[in-house]
C-alpha cells in the first residue's frame, strides 16, 4: 500500500529562522512528487512537481528537493506570510488507475 | 472568478437528508476529482472523472455518488447523510498530463447533525 508520511506535524519558527520539512514515501512506480500549500479555510495550492532523485525546484523562500525515499521542503529566512500547512503528495499507478496519496501535512507557524 | 468554484461553502444538514455539493471549473481540464479532508487523515479520494463519460470510484466512495453534467461541472451527492460524513470536501481538476498537480476549489465544510 502506498504511504506518505510528513514530519514534523507542526513547526513553529521565528521569523528568519530557516528549517526543513520532510516527506517520506513508499509508492509503487513513483511518477513524481507534488508539494502544496494550504491556508486555513482554503483548498491546497500547487507549489512544485519533482520527478526524479536529485531534482530541485525553487520559489521565493522555498526550495524542494527529492531523493529516492524522501523529499524536503527547505524554508529559508521565513516570514509570517509563509505560515500555512504544507502537503506533499505522490501519484502512482495501482489498481489500474492513477491514484494520488496525500500526506497529512506539516503545519508551519512563523512568528514575527 | 476562481478557477474552481464550489457551492455551498458551508452546509449543516440532518442525518438521513440528501445533499448535493456542486463544482464548476474554468480551467478547460478534462479531469475532475472529489476529495474529503479530515483532521489527521489527510485528503482522501471519493470519486474521479477523466471525461464526461468516464467516472470512477476512489478509495472511499461508499455513501456517495457523483454526476458529471459537462466538462466543467462535477457534482457530489450524499444520498442519506450520516454524522461521520462531516468533513471538508474539495473538488479539484487537472490536465491529462498531471505534471502541474491539481487545482483545488476552496472547499465545502459539511456538518451532519
Amino acid at each position: 500500500e502506498d504511504q506518505v508520511t510528513q514530519s514534523p506535524e507542526a513547526l513553529r519558527l521565528q521569523e528568519g529562522e530557516s528549517s526543513s520539512l520532510n516527506c517520506s514515501y513508499t509508492v509503487s512506480g513513483l511518477r513524481g512528487l507534488f508539494w502544496y500549500r494550504q491556508d486555513p479555510g482554503k483548498g491546497p495550492e500547487f507549489l512544485f512537481t519533482l520527478y526524479s532523485a536529485g531534482e530541485e525546484k525553487e520559489k521565493e523562500r522555498l526550495k524542494a528537493t527529492l531523493t529516492k525515499k524522501e523529499s524536503f521542503l527547505h524554508i529559508t529566512a521565513p516570514k509570517p506570510e509563509d505560515s500555512a500547512t504544507y502537503l506533499c503528495a505522490v501519484p502512482s499507478r495501482s489498481g489500474g488507475y492513477q491514484k494520488v496519496t496525500f500526506g497529512t501535512g506539516t503545519k508551519l507557524q512563523v512568528i514575527p | 472568478d476562481a478557477d474552481v468554484t464550489q457551492t455551498p461553502r458551508n452546509r449543516i444538514t440532518k442525518t438521513g437528508k440528501r445533499i448535493m455539493l456542486e463544482c464548476s471549473q474554468t480551467k478547460g481540464h478534462d479531469r475532475m476529482y472529489w476529495y474529503r479532508q479530515d483532521p489527521g487523515l489527510g485528503l482522501r479520494l471519493i470519486y474521479y472523472s477523466f471525461d464526461v463519460k468516464d467516472i470512477n470510484k476512489g478509495e472511499i466512495s461508499d455513501g456517495y455518488s457523483v454526476s458529471r453534467q459537462a466538462q466543467a461541472k462535477f457534482s457530489l451527492s450524499l444520498e442519506s447523510a450520516i454524522p461521520n460524513q462531516t468533513a471538508l470536501y474539495f473538488c479539484a481538476t487537472s490536465d491529462s498530463l498531471g505534471g502541474y498537480g491539481y487545482t483545488f476549489g476552496s472547499g465545502t465544510r459539511l456538518t451532519v447533525v
